[in-house]
């Protein structure tokens, strides 16, 4: 089975860089995703790795994947206010290669 | 592009009652999938549509049952509601074979 895990909390200061960190179990995980999701809104696809890679930098946002640990992480430089949300990281399932398999989100909050 | 786009975007409902929740996906998108996010926790996968016919289910009871139309948009029913089905549920779509899944804004269903 799948299993996604996330610290649920971060407070960071606005310029600062933030780490979300997330580990995961299911070792035939294909592809690797951070979303984000705002108050009352749905979820917002910010970025993914794909299993064979060990990082991928998207402007503000760096993904790094430990597949030996199973450890994925995403940071994000310069932090703004707007970066205020719960950071969803989902897995996709090696053995059926449709679902996401989602950790319950670490809610990132930017104090001034 | 409008996007995915889900209706109603709220909706109260009593116990024992029947709902529909309506999906469509992205331009260029054959493939819907349904999530349920209860507060607090990341989307649990429900079951997913391609070609008129459900791919793959989640760990969800028969009362929720779907629909996929030629056109790609997608219907969830819930019958028999429960106070446990409260809810955002969230729709994704994605192109059959690629990585990235799109998520709508979500429907809050609120059973009283």
């Amino acid at each position: 089975g799948e299993d996604v895990e996330q610290s649920l909390f971060l407070s960071v200061r606005e310029g600062d860089s933030s780490v979300i960190n997330c580990t995961y179990t299911d070792s035939s995980s294909t592809y690797l995703y951070w979303y984000k999701q705002e108050p009352g809104a749905g979820l917002q696809l910010l970025t993914y790795i794909f299993s064979n890679m060990d990082m991928k930098q998207d402007q503000r946002l760096t993904v790094l994947l430990n597949k030996k640990d199973k450890h994925l992480s995403l940071r994000i430089a310069d932090t703004q206010t707007g970066d205020s949300a719960i950071y969803f990281c989902a897995e996709k399932d090696g053995s059926s290669d449709y679902k996401l398999s989602f950790g319950a989100g670490t809610t990132v909050t930017v104090r001034a | 592009d409008a996007g995915v786009t889900q209706s109603p975007t709220h909706l109260i409902k009593t116990r024992g009652q029947q709902v529909t929740l309506r999906c469509s996906p992205k331009s260029g998108h054959d493939t819907v999938s349904w999530y349920q996010q209860a507060l607090g926790q990341g989307p649990q996968f429900i079951f997913q549509y391609y070609e008129e016919e459900e791919r793959q289910r989640g760990n969800f009871p028969d009362r929720f049952s779907g629909h996929q139309f030629p056109n790609y948009s997608s219907e969830l029913n819930v019958n028999a509601l429960l106070l446990g089905d409260s809810a955002l549920y969230l729709c994704a779509s994605s192109l059959s074979g690629a990585s990235e899944a799109f998520f709508g804004q979500g429907t809050r269903l609120t059973v009283v």
